[in-house]
């Protein structure tokens, strides 16, 4: 079965500076991983995807993701943290060859001027 | 804008009622996908479908069915409501029906059921 685990539920950063936002990851086999963004009251936004290519994966507004089998974590991070950036962010793992997809708890990120 | 849309934005109906919330995939895309978010479970899978077909079921209760139309739109009806399945409930699509390498799913807006 898959899931996947994210570590904090809540990141309050100061603009400017780096975002990590944490998740593991259990699979029983080679996972595709997704991160996606949901801004208040808006709807779920792809922010990046890994599908077994490069581990390092470049999405938008600036967001990357590492893939690290090892130790089964795929962190988000960005090097400086904007106010549009503010909203709750899920890690998500595909479920076997149907799509379904498991979503994480969600990280609520809070961004301070 | 995803190219998904849903209808309605906003459903407040009473409990024991039943509605019908509809989604329109974005164009060339076979596949359908629900979700239910809601404060206590978070984002459930609820079931899909491709091309007309139901592929995959998850935690769909027995009062839920849905169905996907020959023009590809997909409907989902809910019944004898009860008080906890207030939710936003999203409809998503792709172009394929989910192989190992996963496609995007692209997510409409959502649908915020409450239940009175």
């Amino acid at each position: 079965a898959q899931s996947v685990t994210q570590l904090d539920s809540h990141v309050s950063v100061s603009e400017g500076t780096p975002v990590l936002l944490r998740c593991n990851y259990s699979s029983s086999y080679s996972p595709s991983l997704f991160w996606y963004v949901q801004h208040p009251n808006k709807g779920l936004q792809l922010l990046l995807k890994y599908t077994s290519a490069a581990t390092l994966v470049k999405g938008i507004n600036g967001f990357e993701a590492e893939f690290k089998k090892s130790e089964t974590s795929f962190h988000l991070t960005k090097p400086s943290a904007h106010m549009s950036d503010a909203a709750e962010y899920f890690c998500v793992v595909s479920g076997s060859n149907t799509g379904k997809l498991i979503f994480g708890q969600g990280t609520t990120l809070q961004v301070k001027p | 804008d995803s190219g998904v849309t849903q209808t309605p934005k906003h459903l407040i109906t009473a409990t024991g009622q039943r509605v019908t919330l509809r989604c329109s995939p974005r164009s060339g895309d076979l596949s359908v996908y629900w979700y239910q978010q809601s404060l206590d479970q978070g984002l459930q899978f609820l079931i899909q479908y491709y091309n007309g077909e139901e592929r995959a079921k998850g935690n769909i209760l027995e009062r839920f069915s849905a169905q996907q139309f020959p023009d590809l739109h997909s409907e989902l009806n809910l019944s004898s409501l009860e008080l906890g399945d207030s939710a936003l409930y999203f409809c998503a699509s792709s172009v394929a029906p989910g192989t190992a390498i996963q496609e995007t799913q692209y997510f409409g807006p959502g649908t915020r059921l409450l239940v009175l």
